[in-house]
């Protein structure tokens, strides 16, 4: 099972908006609304921002927002703040025997 | 507060074997499937193994089948990994997460054990 594909980093000024993409198959992606988002801080433990594609657990700012389009879910950070900059992973259901698959990680710079 | 805390992690040499434990508090353990993530040095995360409340479903990643086993204790509101032949590209920080109420998601993590496979 490969990871699923992300760009290495994106980069955004305060208060401009980001998008984040990630590509699978069939079989996770595009197969199952399960894709999940997570933040990572350095040298902290990943957080749960998106869960089901599109929903934000309680708790995460609503300027975070998911979406899907064929095999690619994508993550949106409008009005990006300066703790916004972390690494971003996605994560997705595989009808593979291993369950579950995460994506490359993309690192987002807050210039 | 629901709160996860890993254990057991350490140096081990190449070929050795390593059990890693994750305490869960602050939630009722025995409702939740339970999931082992890893993250080698400066690298990205990479899903292990997971268990189901009654550990009647058991899945591993390829890298891991065969030598990694999953496994909870619901009595002590414990999980845990034994990891054996364990390999340089086994090093990694080791966490624990949650199964996110059925929604293939993962939440809330522990902290992470760091595992050091190194001769």
């Amino acid at each position: 099972q490969s990871a699923l594909t992300q760009p290495a980093s994106v980069s955004g000024s305060p208060g401009q908006s980001i998008t984040i993409s990630c590509t699978g198959t069939s079989s996770d992606v595009g197969g199952y609304n399960y894709v999940s988002w997570y933040q990572q801080h350095p040298g902290k433990a990943p957080k749960l921002m998106i869960y089901e594609v599109s929903n934000r657990p309680s708790g995460v700012p609503d300027r975070f927002s998911g979406s899907k389009s064929g095999n690619t879910a994508s993550l949106t950070i409008s009005g990006l703040q300066a703790e916004d900059e972390a690494d971003y992973y996605c994560s997705s259901y595989t009808s593979s025997s291993t369950l579950n698959v995460f994506g490359t990680g993309t690192k987002v710079t807050v210039l | 507060e629901v709160q996860l805390v890993e254990s057991g992690g350490g140096l081990v040499k190449p070929g050795g074997s390593l059990r890693l434990s994750c305490a869960a508090s602050g939630f009722t353990f025995s409702s939740y499937s339970m999931n082992w993530v890893r993250q080698a040095p400066g690298k990205g995360l990479e899903w292990v193994s997971s268990i189901s409340s009654s550990s009647s479903y058991i899945y591993y990643a390829d890298s891991v089948k065969g030598r990694f086993t999953i496994s909870r204790d619901n009595a002590k509101n414990s999980l845990y990994l034994q990891m054996n032949s364990l390999r340089a590209e086994d090093t990694a920080v080791y966490y624990c997460a949650r199964d996110f109420g059925g929604k293939m998601a993962f939440d809330p993590w522990g902290q992470g054990t760091l595992v050091t496979v190194s001769s």
